[in-house]
């Protein structure tokens, strides 16, 4: 079964640039999608397809995808962005699924 | 806009099936194109796919709850169904119904979702 991990953790100051990575196994050949989710409220997409933003989403979110690593960039960071971010897949192997990385928790200092 | 709403128990007893139904407004099941769909989030872990079905019936299912998991589809009440047989403990978790689409590639994502419900599993 494919695997994504993610870093547990990630810290940054505000209005710095935050960097969040999901390695898989050749990633760069698959589309990731991204989700951010805080406290006791539902997930929400932030990117798709490796780099597509939803209307809505600040252009400070962006995405890239290369090799064995995706990342969401999130840049000017502002401490409304403090939240758990998940990347996501599709595995089409021969029983093709859904899968989620382990998530990571941004912390804005 | 669409929304999503779940709707259940909150309270199953081991080794019963646990039954969610997910009501959908603002947008129709039956237009096509999309893939209605259940997550789950255990108590301050992760997200976990369950597995999701399209309006014409057609499923696909997380290859380790397959075994237990049912998804279904009712296109006149606008809504689509879960049930996960034999719970335990394990099971307890946050449930959210989402809708996934996906572009010109196959692979899906998850744009709309419900604000989930606690399901807790205990005798």
């Amino acid at each position: 079964s494919y695997v994504l991990t993610q870093p547990p953790s990630v810290s940054v100051a505000p209005g710095k640039t935050a960097r969040i990575t999901c390695g898989g196994n050749n990633i760069g050949s698959k589309s990731v999608h991204w989700y951010q989710q805080k406290p006791g409220q539902a997930p929400v997409l932030v990117i798709y397809y490796d780099s597509d933003r939803p209307s809505g989403i600040p252009e400070r979110f962006s995405g890239s995808n290369s090799g064995n690593t995706a990342t969401l960039t999130i840049s000017r960071v502002e401490a409304g962005d403090e939240a758990d971010y998940y990347c996501q897949v599709w595995d089409s192997s021969s029983d093709p699924h859904v899968v989620f990385g382990g998530g990571t928790k941004l912390t804005v200092l | 806009q669409v929304q999503l709403q779940e709707s259940g128990p909150g309270l199953v007893k081991p080794s019963q099936t646990l039954s969610l139904t997910c009501t959908v407004s603002g947008g129709s099941i039956s237009s096509g194109g999309y893939y209605w769909s259940w997550i789950r989030q255990h108590p301050g872990k992760g997200l976990e796919w369950i597995g999701y079905i399209y309006y014409s019936g057609s499923t696909y299912y997380n290859p380790s709850l397959k075994s237990r998991v049912t998804i279904s589809v009712d296109t006149s009440k606008n809504q689509f169904s879960l049930k996960l047989s034999s719970v335990t403990a394990a099971d307890t978790a946050v449930y959210y119904c989402a809708r996934a689409r996906e572009g010109a590639t196959p692979s899906p994502y998850f744009d709309y979702w419900g604000q989930g419900t606690l399901v807790t599993v205990s005798s």
